[in-house]
């Protein structure tokens, strides 16, 4: 069975900082993994889904990567805002179901 | 626009009662999905829909059950609530992407908060 792990579990880094957010999975046999940014008592909104056969997705700031050998996943945000401030989830599709697998996320505060 | 639409952002039951929770897409998908949310437990699968009137048990479906009547439509039931059932609810959809096997992007709904006293 898949597991999914996200390291570290808080993060809190000042303003205009690079950081880095990482993702762990199992079974490398994957389909896609997504990135997800939760606000507080809010929905989870997608942030990029890099499928099996890709190495990265970019979006503005954000630039997620896929090696999938290593089973990893690093989520890179460029020059940090306080509105960057969420908790992120890393969610893998794997196996013989499509269904995505989530890590239990990382929780990000950006201070001003 | 995308829109997943969840019936209620805050809702309080009493125990023993019955309880249902709506979620309804804008964006013709064939896949929906019911988790809740807990604290360091993270999103767990209730159950999931990838056809009208087809139904799948996720990872905790007890206690637990669904409808699915109408595409757009995908009902959680809690048929006599409890205590431990307080969670914050997810409902998400979804196409099923490359070669009908794995799923695009899931859409989330904005959550429904569920306090059973």
């Amino acid at each position: 069975k898949q597991e999914v792990t996200q390291i570290p579990a808080a993060l809190s880094v000042p303003e205009g900082e690079n950081l880095v957010l990482n993702c762990s999975f199992t079974d490398s046999a994957i389909y896609n993994l997504q990135w997800f940014r939760q606000d507080p008592g809010k929905g989870l909104t997608s942030l990029l889904l890099i499928q099996s056969s890709q190495r990265e997705q970019t979006s503005g700031r954000l630039n997620a990567s896929l090696d999938k050998s290593s089973g990893r996943s690093t989520l890179y945000i460029a020059a940090s805002q306080p509105g960057d401030s969420a908790t992120y989830l890393c969610a893998v599709a794997s196996g013989g179901s499509y269904i995505p697998t989530f890590g239990r996320g990382t929780s990000l505060i950006v201070h001003p | 626009d995308v829109k997943v639409t969840q019936s209620s952002r805050y809702l309080v039951k009493r125990t023993g009662e019955k309880v249902f929770l709506e979620c309804v897409q804008d964006m013709d998908h064939e896949n929906m999905f019911w988790y809740r949310q807990d604290p360091g437990l993270g999103l767990r699968l209730i159950y999931f829909s990838y056809d009208v009137k087809m139904k799948e048990k996720g990872d905790i479906p007890e206690g637990y059950s669904v409808s699915r009547e109408k595409k757009e439509r995908f009902s959680l039931i809690l048929e006599s609530a409890s205590t431990n059932q307080t969670s914050m609810y997810l409902c998400a959809s979804s196409s099923p992407g490359l070669a009908g096997v794995s799923t695009d992007t899931q859409y989330f709904g904005p959550g429904t908060r569920l306090t059973v006293l």
